[in-house]
């Protein structure tokens, strides 16, 4: 069945560490999506992506960059890691085709900066 | 600008009751309404999607009422049961980006 996974799902780091997560699906999806998610906020989106070679900045993608080199993958990483940067990151993929916008989300990875 | 205003941001419903969340909105453009449900430790998962070619969908024990004229839309859960605790996104998206515009989130809890 196909799927979307996130590692790791937890994590502890240090302020001013460079950390990645990373995304990987294999619906075969063009778009794929970073967002964070804290009480209060909601889904806040980091970082979307419409394709191999494609990357576009969210409404909170200060201090986060992705790329994307092949379809299945989209990691983000956090230059230096800051204690605001604490949170639960879920990654998403959806198709380009049909009429359908669902996402389908990752398990979510926990990130701690300490 | 908060685009997407969901309400109540808590609820606490009987056994057997009926849960409502609303959502309001700005955009005209959007054209797909989705509600999402997302359990704790999970990620959100869709639960149900209504387009603007008709006013109710219904699956199961969940409804949505779409009002254009209003911009709102809610989720009904009919017969609420303890495991649709959870917390429920509005996220209404618009255009070929697929991009969704997420609402703060609603939790339900449904006392046994």
């Amino acid at each position: 069945d196909a799927e979307i996974t996130q590692s790791p799902r937890h994590k502890i780091t240090e302020t001013g560490r460079q950390v990645t997560l990373a995304c990987h699906q294999t619906w075969n999806h063009n778009n794929m999506f970073w967002y964070r998610q804290d009480l209060g906020h909601g889904l806040r989106l980091i970082h979307y992506s419409y394709g191999v070679q494609d990357t576009n900045k969210g409404e909170v993608s200060d201090g986060y960059s992705v790329s994307r080199s092949n379809t299945e993958d989209l990691p983000l990483t956090l230059e230096s890691a800051a204690s605001s940067q604490t949170s639960v990151y879920f990654c998403a993929s959806s198709d380009l085709a049909g009429s359908s916008y669902e996402q389908y989300f990752g398990p979510g990875t926990r990130l701690t900066v300490t | 600008q908060q685009q997407v205003k969901q309400s109540p941001q808590s609820l606490i419903v009987q056994k057997g009751g009926i849960s409502i969340i609303n959502c309001a909105y700005e955009n005209t453009a959007f054209d797909y309404f989705p509600w999402y449900q997302q359990f704790p430790g999970k990620g959100p998962a869709l639960l149900i999607a209504i387009r603007p070619d008709v006013s109710e969908k219904k699956e199961g024990r969940f409804t949505i009422s779409f009002n254009k004229s209003a911009k709102q839309f809610s989720l009904h859960i009919m017969d609420s049961q303890p495991g649709d605790s959870a917390t429920y996104f509005c996220a209404p998206g618009a255009g070929n980006n697929r991009k969704l515009i997420w609402g703060l989130g609603t939790s339900l809890a449904v006392n046994p």
